[in-house]
């Protein structure tokens, strides 16, 4: 079955340290995304890439990274430099065609840094 | 710029109709929907795109209306599983989608 892994479902950290979350599809989806989710504020946008080995800041992405080396995976870390790291984050990838964009998203990793 | 939801929840009971509202004050190349259950990933329900068509999604349906940059999701004669959270996303442009705070909907029997 095609579509969006993402792993691990929860994640706890220590403050101070990096975490990189997973995001893998088999989709064949060029552009994928990251989005954070906290309560009541909806999804907001990290980072996005439309294609492999290019990616773009979103609206919150200090403290963020990302990479694309391959089209399948796009990977985020949170580094010690994001001041409230603890969220949900959404991985989501877009078929493409236009009028017809859709983007699918994956189940969600939960991290928790204390 | 994050789209305007409202209300921002809603309580019925079953087989009443409800309608949510997402305003955008840019230009909008389409507006998309999504229902999220408590923990869960979204859920893709329709795009709509620029020119006012209607969609539908089982007995949940959706208008844009262009000049006033406003998409309206419509539940009808809801059941126990319309329940969860349904977001609006909104696109310019580009690749980027913008979401809206979201609208809590509880279905109550």
């Amino acid at each position: 079955d095609g579509g969006i892994t993402q792993s691990p479902k929860y994640l706890f950290r220590k403050e101070g340290q990096n975490v990189t979350l997973s995001c893998e599809q088999n989709l064949n989806h060029d552009a994928m995304y990251w989005y954070r989710q906290d309560p009541g504020q909806g999804l907001r946008l990290i980072y996005y890439s439309q294609i492999v080995n290019d990616f773009q800041k979103g609206d919150i992405a200090e403290g963020y990274s990302v990479s694309r080396e391959k089209k399948e995976s796009f990977p985020l870390t949170v580094t010690s430099a994001q001041k409230n790291p603890t969220a949900f984050y959404l991985c989501a990838s877009r078929t493409e065609g236009a009028g017809l964009e859709k983007q699918y998203f994956g189940p969600g990793t939960r991290l928790t840094v204390t | 710029q994050q789209p305007v939801q409202s209300p921002q929840a809603v309580i019925l009971r079953e087989g009443e109709d409800a309608v949510i509202n997402c305003s955008s004050s840019k230009a909008l190349y389409s507006v998309h929907w999504y229902r999220q259950k408590h923990g869960e990933a979204p859920v893709f329900l329709m795009i709509l795109l620029k020119g006012g068509e209607q969609k539908g999604h089982e007995k949940i349906s959706a208008s844009f209306n262009e000049k006033k940059q406003q998409s309206s999701l419509y539940l009808t004669a809801s059941q126990l599983s319309y329940s969860g959270t349904y977001f609006c996303g909104t696109q310019r442009n580009d690749y980027k989608l913008s979401f809206g705070a979201g609208t809590t909907v509880t279905v109550r029997a």
